[in-house]
């Protein structure tokens, strides 16, 4: 099986710009999660969302925004950018293994805003 | 507040030698406590992934433990290799959801030749 994959790997933008992400999960695997990664807060969840719904979110501002679509792939939006959200985006698929949801994590995004 | 400590922040160690890394953890309701590796600009890999009533858990050279009693978990690794590299994360969940996922600041570990 393919694992999860993000696109693009690295981006670089301006202030003031708005960027778009897109992850693609496992195949079967219908929970996506998006975490944001800085060496000054570590791994800092953003959202969850589960047969495209939206079924939790972090503590982040509205410019941070997500969807999923019916195959399961999902994007992550990110109005208005400031310096402060150069980051690695990272995407985590998830599986149901009864007592716990097993998360298998893309590569990420390198995001720099300029 | 639900947190999650580790230590060391760094360790450097030769080639071959073993080491333990530590996590603490102030966080409840507990549901499951998990390592991951995190090479260098990638993305983490699962290494262990324990529920309340384990209390040991390997994978090859790395094996973890939780002592749920007193918070606390290790991550010992034998016979290091330069590939065991990177950055060591501890991750607590209070449920079986994404949400409630508390993340430690990650231990990074450096194998010297």
């Amino acid at each position: 099986k393919a694992g999860v994959t993000q696109t693009p790997r690295y981006l670089i933008k301006t202030r003031g710009q708005q960027v778009t992400l897109s992850c693609s999960p496992i195949s079967g695997h219908r929970s996506v999660s998006w975490y944001q990664q800085t060496p000054g807060q570590g791994l800092q969840f953003l959202f969850e969302y589960f047969s495209e719904t939206q079924r939790n979110k972090g503590n982040f501002p509205g410019r941070f925004s997500g969807r999923q679509f019916s195959n399961s792939r999902s994007e992550m939006n990110v109005s208005t950018l400031e310096l402060g959200d150069s980051a690695l985006y990272l995407c985590a698929s998830s599986v149901d293994r009864g007592d716990y949801n097993e998360q298998f994590f893309g590569p990420g995004t390198r995001l720099t805003v300029l | 507040k639900n947190q999650v400590e580790q230590s060391p922040q760094s360790l450097i160690i030769l080639e071959g030698k073993n080491c333990t890394l530590q996590c603490n953890y102030t966080v409840s309701p507990f549901s499951n406590l998990r390592w991951y590796k995190q090479d260098t600009g990638r993305g983490p890999v699962s290494l262990t992934i324990m529920t309340f009533s384990e209390n040991t858990k390997s994978n090859g050279r790395y094996t973890a433990t939780l002592d749920a009693d007193t918070k606390q978990s290790s991550l010992h690794i034998t016979a290091s290799q330069l590939s065991d590299s990177a950055s060591y994360i501890c991750v607590v969940l209070l449920q079986s959801s994404a949400s409630k996922i508390i993340f430690g600041s990650g231990t990074r570990l450096s194998i010297r030749p």
